[in-house]
């Protein structure tokens, strides 16, 4: 079956500081790749997706490419924000016909920014 | 687009009652899932709907769940004889096309008593 890793939280950085979350995948067909992230009492919002091998997907400052090779999808930002402290889900999605597209989710991750 | 609206946002009631949760999709989306987000944990896969047929239903879904969405637009999920077990973040997705991304609500945080 399918599965997704995620890098053990919680991570706590300061201000300007570089970011990076790994996360490896376990699929057996072409799965899309995806990021979300979860505010404080709210529900899950899209950050990024990549629906096909060595694609960049990329939003506010995050980015993650999808590596087939290593099976990985680890998002990276130059610079964080105290905003951007919130809990982090990488996810996977079957794209073949019958996987109903249904999302496989990590643990999540969560990140604190310090100013 | 007004967004994945669902109510109540908190539920907290005495184990052995019946719950029931509702999930209003985004406008034309036919596409619509159910899942269960414990503490310190991703969100498991409960249920999918394609308009309004039932089209997957993981085993985490046990036969105390059951839910429906029988004009295709809204879903509900009811839980009947709630366990310590069933305490969890209930978060409604949709989705319109086959390459565009799920979703989700802000959830139903459900608490037992």
């Amino acid at each position: 079956g399918n599965s997704v890793t995620q890098m053990e939280g919680p991570v706590t950085l300061s201000e300007e500081a570089f970011l990076t979350i790994n996360c490896t995948y376990t699929a057996t067909g072409y799965p899309s790749l995806f990021w979300y992230v979860q505010y404080p009492g709210e529900g899950l919002q899209l950050l990024l997706k990549a629906t096909k091998a060595d694609d960049k997907g990329s939003n506010k400052g995050f980015e993650a490419t999808y590596r087939k090779e290593t099976t990985s999808f680890h998002l990276e930002k130059g610079s964080v924000q105290v905003s951007d402290s919130a809990v982090y889900f990488c996810a996977l999605s079957e794209e073949s016909g019958g996987s109903n597209y249904k999302l496989t989710f990590g643990k999540g991750t969560l990140l604190t920014v310090n100013p | 687009d007004t967004g994945v609206s669902q109510d109540p946002r908190h539920k907290i009631t005495k184990r052995g009652q019946n719950v029931t949760f509702r999930c209003d999709p985004i406008s034309e989306h036919n596409r619509l899932y159910w899942y269960r987000q414990t503490l310190g944990q991703g969100p498991e896969f409960l249920t999918y709907f394609q308009n309004e047929a039932q089209l997957e239903k993981s085993r985490l879904l046990s036969d105390r769940f059951s839910a429906e969405r029988p004009k295709g637009s809204f879903s509900t999920l009811e839980i009947q004889r709630t366990e310590q077990g069933d305490s969890a973040m209930y978060l409604c997705a949709t989705k319109d096309r086959d390459n565009q991304p799920q979703h989700f609500g802000d959830g139903t945080r459900l608490s037992i008593l």
